[in-house]
């Protein structure tokens, strides 16, 4: 079974810390995602990337940045907390070339509510 | 750029009866694929069922069905013999044929079931 891990279920932080969230996969995925899910919103993309050390912005990256050193590993940076970036952060991960393979099937992992004070 | 819509943000089953999820898309492109996401309370989101836009053939998945109108750009998602622990957060998602992997979201649907 494909296991995204994230490293904190719930994280509380002050205005202006620089926050680090992390996301673990197992599966060999190329491709990774950071969502923010809030109540009558959905998800929104924030980054994601297709390989080490490639990123691309989603669709609301600003106040954030990411990196991705190894191929399991992405993490979702916020350089200075803000109350606004309270929310659900969710990481995803999905093999490359899924399109055509048809295998392509986000996997997500538990979620980390971050609030900031 | 793609919109997924889903029109009812909440919705309640009994359980053993059948609802329908409603799910909406706009896209110009003839090729994609189709998601509907479950998730379920403090719990992490899982696939429930696909379909390729190219297939004419609803998907099924036990109890789970799709009602998929390629014209309408509609893809309802039917649960039959509701259960308890059908209870959750149901997306819809877009994701094109080509080029990006990104999905596109609705902004869900959250379904209780009574018992």
């Amino acid at each position: 079974d494909v296991k995204v891990t994230q490293s904190s279920r719930y994280l509380v932080k002050r205005t202006g810390e620089k926050v680090f969230l992390e996301c673990v996969q197992d599966m060999d995925h190329e491709n990774m995602f950071w969502y923010r899910q809030d109540p009558g919103l959905g998800l929104r993309l924030i980054y994601f990337s297709y390989d080490v050390k490639m990123k691309e912005k989603g669709d609301i990256p600003e106040g954030y940045s990411v990196s991705r050193e190894k191929k399991e590993r992405f993490s979702l940076i916020l350089e200075s907390a803000s109350t606004n970036q309270t929310s659900m952060y969710l990481c995803a991960s999905s093999p490359l070339g899924s399109t055509y393979r048809g295998d392509n099937e986000q996997f997500f992992g538990p979620g980390t509510r971050l609030t900031v004070l | 750029a793609q919109t997924v819509t889903q029109s009812q943000p909440e919705m309640s089953v009994q359980e053993a009866e059948t609802v329908t999820l409603s799910c909406t898309y706009d896209t110009s492109e003839s090729d994609y694929y189709l998601f509907w996401y479950k998730q379920p309370p403090s719990r992490q989101m899982i696939l429930v069922i696909r379909q390729e836009a190219y297939k004419q053939q609803n998907a099924t998945e036990n109890r789970f069905s799709v009602n998929f109108q390629k014209a309408a750009k509609s893809f309802s998602l039917k649960i039959s013999d509701s259960q308890l622990g059908d209870a959750a957060m149901y997306f819809c998602a877009f994701k094109s044929q080509g080029g990006s992997e990104k999905l596109v979201f609705g902004k869900g649907t959250k379904l209780t079931v009574n018992p």
